[in-house]
């Protein structure tokens, strides 16, 4: 079968660094990505991995290692309105299923004063 | 550019009556589509994906169904409505080919949602 695991939640102050994990179960693998929710919106964008290593925008980075069936999303210097929940989301299935998604079910990040 | 339409925002059924929510993706061709189901506070479920016209997959078996008129609607209904059906619905675009987002072709594009409350 498939599954994403991922801390349900996570706190942090204002200004500091957080680090979401995402490890994955999956018989087929195109690539990791990352999406945030805010409370009663849509998901949105964050990040894309289809090889190992780091990718970096802005003040978000993500890492995934397809040996270890890991990633992570890394959030610095954290601000208030990153205050959301983050789904991590494996590809697992190629262009004739439309690369469908499965997202993890998401970490609640709180950023405190 | 590109956007997505869903409708409607937010609507309180009562079981056993019919439902049907519509997607609609303007300034894009050939569009992957996808219905997802996120219950509260809980993850994303895929319900339904599509690669053209027509062609539907789904992934959970219920009283859901969808279905692709043009190449740029998406549609999913029931016939009757169960308790279990409320959530939040979210439609999803992938760009193919040529017509790609910002971010490229691994970008999922969603929907703004229907919330959807059964009775």
């Amino acid at each position: 079968g498939q599954s994403l695991e991922q801390p349900s939640e996570v706190t942090a102050v204002e200004g500091a660094i957080v680090q979401i994990n995402c490890t994955y179960q999956t018989s087929g693998f195109y690539g990791l990505s990352w999406y945030q929710q805010h409370d009663g919106g849509a998901p949105t964008f964050l990040s894309y991995n289809g090889l190992d290593g780091l990718e970096e925008t802005g003040r978000f980075s993500s890492f995934l290692s397809r040996s270890d069936s890991y990633g992570y999303l890394l959030l610095q210097e954290l601000q208030m309105k990153d205050s959301a929940s983050y789904f991590c989301a494996v590809r697992a299935r190629g262009p004739d299923s439309g690369y469908a998604l499965n997202f993890g079910k998401g970490t609640s990040l709180l950023v405190t004063p | 550019s590109q956007t997505i339409h869903q409708w409607p925002a937010t609507l309180v059924q009562p079981v056993g009556s019919p439902l049907s929510l519509e997607c609609t993706v303007e300034g894009t061709s050939n569009p992957n589509l996808y219905w997802y189901r996120q219950a509260a506070g809980r993850g994303l479920q895929l319900l339904f994906y599509s690669v053209g016209i027509g062609q539907i997959s789904s992934e959970v078996p219920q009283n859901l169904s969808a279905s692709r008129p043009q190449d740029r609607q998406f549609i999913l209904s029931s016939k009757k409505l169960l308790l279990s059906d409320s959530g939040f619905y979210l439609c999803a675009w992938r760009g193919t080919g040529l017509s790609v987002p910002t971010g490229g072709a691994n970008v999922l594009t969603f929907g703004a949602g229907s919330r959807l409350t059964v009775l």
